[in-house]
């Protein structure tokens, strides 16, 4: 079956370290996203990729990072620089990014990061 | 600013009663308009989508929503629910526009309970 796997599902942290999550399509979508999930915050933009290597920051990108160097791969780095990490991590794919697309956006299960 | 507002953040109503979950946008251009739903844990499931043509659009678990242009927005509705409905719902919202400006703006969701 077609979609978006997010490991871990459950990630713990301690403060100063730094973590990666996965996120593999097999959708053969050329974009690809990050939002973190707060309560009641509703979806922010971490950072976005329409191409393989080539990526832009969201709204949030301070303290975190990212790669894009296979289609089928967009991991997130949650560096020590992030102040807050404590969060519901989604990822996401799209067809495309171009004007006429619908970005309708597919979204994997999610990780949550818990800082100790 | 590009903005989606959900003006409910909670929703309770019993089982087999009618809901409407509100959502308006802001936007000059022309848009493409989604709903989706988030169960506990999970990521977001798409339950439809409005790209162009009839402004009722129907999707999964007999959920519609109606575009209204000249009040900019799209709500949601149903007309029996089911305790199964019980999630947190999002509407986002895509100008038609190429680039970051084309992204998702998405709402910061809705919480429908629904009781027995």
């Amino acid at each position: 079956d077609g979609g978006i796997t997010q490991s871990p599902k459950y990630l713990f942290r301690k403060e100063g370290q730094n973590v990666t999550l996965s996120c593999e399509q097999n959708l053969n979508h050329d974009a690809m996203y990050w939002y973190r999930q707060d309560p009641g915050q509703g979806l922010r933009l971490i950072y976005y990729s329409q191409i393989v290597n080539d990526f832009q920051k969201g709204d949030i990108a301070e303290g975190y990072s990212v790669s894009r160097e296979k289609k089928e791969s967009f991991p997130l780095t949650v560096t020590s620089a992030q102040k807050n990490p404590t969060a519901f991590y989604l990822c996401a794919s799209s067809i495309g990014a171009g004007r006429g697309a619908s970005r309708e956006q597919f979204f994997g299960p999610g990780t949550r990061l818990t800082v100790l | 600013a590009q903005s989606v507002t959900q003006l409910d953040s909670q929703v309770p109503v019993f089982e087999e009663a009618p809901v409407e979950l509100r959502c308006n946008y802001s936007s000059s251009v022309s848009v493409y308009l989604f709903w989706y739903v988030q169960y506990p844990n999970q990521g977001l499931q798409l339950l439809l989508k409005y790209l162009s043509g009839s402004t009722l659009v129907k999707g999964i678990n007999g959920f519609e929503a109606e575009f209204n242009k000249s009040q900019t927005s799209f709500h949601l509705r149903k007309p029996s629910v089911h305790i199964s409905d019980t999630a947190e719902y999002f509407c986002a919202v895509r100008r038609n526009y190429g680039g970051s400006q084309g992204n998702l703006i998405f709402g910061k969701g809705t919480k429908l309970s629904v009781k027995p």
